[in-house]
């Protein structure tokens, strides 16, 4: 079975500070998804970013940048120029090549301080 | 509106009780997804379905009942609700065209508490 593992249960960030935030899964799968969700206190469940397994460019979103590191299985969500707004719960997620199943990771609580 | 909206936001139920929660998508999405949030757990997958009247077990599908009879709907039934139950719940959906690049799109979540 895919497991995530995100193994910082807390970060903190300076204001404009740059924060990275990690993620590793386990699969047998060559091919599949991957994603950074964040939820702020409203609940919401709101995707960041996204990568595809079989791309080796990391993907960006503006602020907000990957490191895919496809043979150590590992899934980091890099935060520049933090802002009071980013603060949040940050889920790394994977979903395999069938099936469109999300598998979750505990979550990392992001605080941002000004 | 178009999206998906979950409905209620808040429920207080007590033991032994059959609650259900509702879920509702516009955008004729294929697959439909109940995911449960505790802390500590993540979101952990309940049940899913790939289609009308197509549905199967996720990871904690124990106490929970589904049914899709129309591709828009996806209730989630606890048929006798426990302490355990309490927790926050999601209901998702998401396009079958793994060319879209899967994106899942969240309700807004349903606070359930068993008392």
């Amino acid at each position: 079975a895919q497991t995530v593992t995100q193994s910082q249960p807390e970060m903190s960030v300076q204001e404009a500070e740059t924060v990275t935030l990690s993620c590793t899964y386990d699969t047998s799968e060559s091919d599949y998804y991957l994603f950074w969700y964040k939820q702020p206190p409203s609940r919401q469940m709101i995707l960041v970013i996204r990568q595809e397994a079989y791309k080796q460019q990391n993907a960006t979103e503006n602020r907000f940048s990957v490191n895919f590191q496809k043979a150590a299985k590992s899934f980091s969500l890099k935060i520049s120029d933090s802002q009071l707004g980013d603060a949040a719960m940050y889920f790394c997620a994977y979903t395999p090549p069938y099936g469109n199943k999300l598998v979750f990771g505990a979550g990392t609580i992001l605080r941002v301080k000004s | 509106d178009a999206g998906i909206t979950q409905s209620p936001r808040y429920k207080i139920t007590e033991t032994g009780r059959q609650v259900t929660l509702m879920c509702h998508q516009t955008w004729s999405h294929s697959y439909m997804f109940w995911y449960r949030q505790d802390l500590g757990h993540g979101l952990r997958l309940i049940y899913y379905s790939a289609a009308a009247d197509i549905t199967d077990k996720g990871e904690v599908p124990d106490g929970y009942v589904v049914s899709r009879s129309k591709t828009e709907n996806f209730p989630l039934t606890l048929e006798s609700a426990t302490r355990s139950q309490t927790s926050v719940y999601f209901c998702a959906s998401s396009p079958i065209d793994r060319a879209s690049n899967t994106e899942a799109f969240f309700g807004q979540g349903t606070r359930l508490t068993v008392v």
